[in-house]
């Protein structure tokens, strides 16, 4: 049980695009989603934490306009890197996690992650 | 806020031998503990979890961790390393309420023949 499954694993495209990322919990519900960027031989980094139907908390530094993030159901969260450049370019980690506002005592599940390269 | 430092940034160790990898967190109260572990290009599969209870927990793959409140300590551990188990893993804790996961900087396992 808990699977995570996030959509694409790899993607290539040219610096202007913009990407969507799909991440779905297959067999439970996510009332909390969590995207994560790791650079190359470094710890997660947290983006932002989405809650079904509001929306994103974002880190501080992580802008809002340039990774969008929609949480509009309890089984599927997207993340959208919009005109991406080169520096976007990484491995993008989604997490969900189910319960409610106490969900504190609920693991996260984590997706395989996605590959971006922006040429 | 709490945080977790994984001391060691790689350990190599030999297969069949014993394996403890370190984990310290800082954190107001008892926080919930997590290890898990991340292949290369791959996610993080969860191996096991503290909430309360029993300071010894059990995982998969014959991992265990005990927690070590005096020591504010999650130490991961294995009796005999496979060489399947080369990866990085990662400490974790969550403080409470919906928080999110804080992440220690992990720990390269590499294993030899």
């Amino acid at each position: 049980g808990a699977v995570v499954s996030q959509h694409p694993s790899r993607v290539i495209c040219k610096s202007g695009t913009s990407v969507k990322i799909e991440c779905r919990s297959l067999d439970f519900q996510a009332t909390t989603m969590f995207w994560y960027r790791q650079f190359p031989k470094q710890s997660l980094m947290l983006m932002a934490t989405s809650n079904e139907g509001s929306k994103a908390t974002y880190e501080q530094g992580v802008e809002k306009d340039k990774f969008l993030i929609n949480h509009a159901s309890l089984t599927l969260s997207t993340l959208t890197v919009t005109s991406a450049h080169p520096e976007d370019s990484s491995f993008y980690i989604c997490s969900a996690r189910s319960g409610g506002p106490r969900g504190g005592n609920q693991p996260q599940h984590f997706g395989d992650g996605t590959r971006l390269s922006i040429l | 806020a709490q945080s977790v430092t994984q001391p060691d940034i790689h350990i190599t160790v030999s297969e069949g031998a014993s394996l403890e990898l370190r984990c310290n967190y800082s954190y107001g109260a008892t926080p919930y503990l997590f290890w898990y572990v991340q292949s290369p290009g791959q996610g993080l599969q969860l191996l096991l979890k503290y909430f309360s209870g029993d300071t010894l927990v059990q995982g998969i793959k014959g991992f265990e961790a005990e927690f070590k409140r005096s020591q504010s300590s999650f130490n991961l551990r294995k009796p005999s390393v496979h060489w399947s188990d080369a990866a990085e893993y990662f400490c974790a804790c969550q403080g409470a309420g919906n928080t999110p996961l804080v992440f220690g900087k992990g720990t390269r396992l590499s294993v030899i023949a």
